[in-house]
């Protein structure tokens, strides 16, 4: 079975453009987080997708958004980028997001922007 | 507070050596979920064991086992028989039981592992 794949895997952007980043999941999951991963704040909880329906949020403003797919793929966008948005974004899928199951992550996308 | 806490950023160990990777947790939730995970310099995520809080023997996956102290709260890696390619960042990860199916992991600072020749 096919793991979870990200696209692109490297990015730069200027400061002020907007950033879409894709993520499918294992074939069969339902459950679609993402996280930003930074050397300063470490790992940090974006939001989690599940059914097209975004059923949990991190702390992240209103500029970092996404949205799930009928097929379970799912995009977060970053509009108006900072330069403090240079990060690791990891996709992870589990088939429903239940407590006990782990979480499977994709290679990450690296964003720099400039 | 934090709700993961890896208290050696880094560790050391020779090859063909067991080394213990520690991990303390903060949760009042009596259902979650602990997990470790590798990361090598690629940025992969891979997913190397869990335990659960109502598993009452400690996790094993090959060379990887879990020291899992419920009233200490921790949830300690153990890598046994080291080799070069365990060198790597190493965390530790938690999941409470929020219910409504919305977890989320929440993850410790890391500890980067060294295996030396």
């Amino acid at each position: 079975k096919a793991g979870v794949t990200q696209t692109p895997r490297y990015l730069i952007k200027t400061r002020g453009q907007q950033v879409t980043l894709s993520c499918s999941p294992i074939s069969g999951h339902r459950s679609v987080s993402w996280y930003q991963q930074t050397p300063g704040q470490g790992l940090q909880f974006l939001f989690e997708y599940f059914s097209e329906t975004q059923r949990n949020k991190g702390n992240f403003p209103g500029r970092f958004s996404g949205r799930q797919f009928s097929n379970s793929r799912s995009e977060m966008n970053v509009s108006t980028l900072e330069l403090g948005d240079s990060a690791l974004y990891l996709c992870a899928s589990s088939p429903q997001g239940g407590l006990q199951e782990t979480q499977y992550f994709g290679p990450g996308t690296r964003l720099l922007v400039l | 507070a934090q709700k993961i806490t890896q208290t050696q950023p880094g560790m050391f160990v020779q090859e063909k050596e067991a080394v213990t990777l520690d991990c303390t947790y903060d949760t009042s939730d009596p259902s979650y979920g602990l997990f470790w995970y590798k990361q090598p310099s690629s940025g992969e995520m891979i997913f190397l064991i869990y335990q659960g809080s109502y598993d009452q023997q400690n996790a094993t996956e090959g060379r990887y086992s879990l020291n899992f102290q419920k009233a200490r709260k921790s949830a300690n890696l153990v890598i046994s028989a080291s080799q070069l390619g365990d060198s790597a960042m190493y965390f530790c990860a938690m999941r409470e039981g929020l219910g409504g199916g919305s977890e989320k992991l929440v993850f410790g600072k890391g500890t980067k592992l060294t295996v030396n020749p």
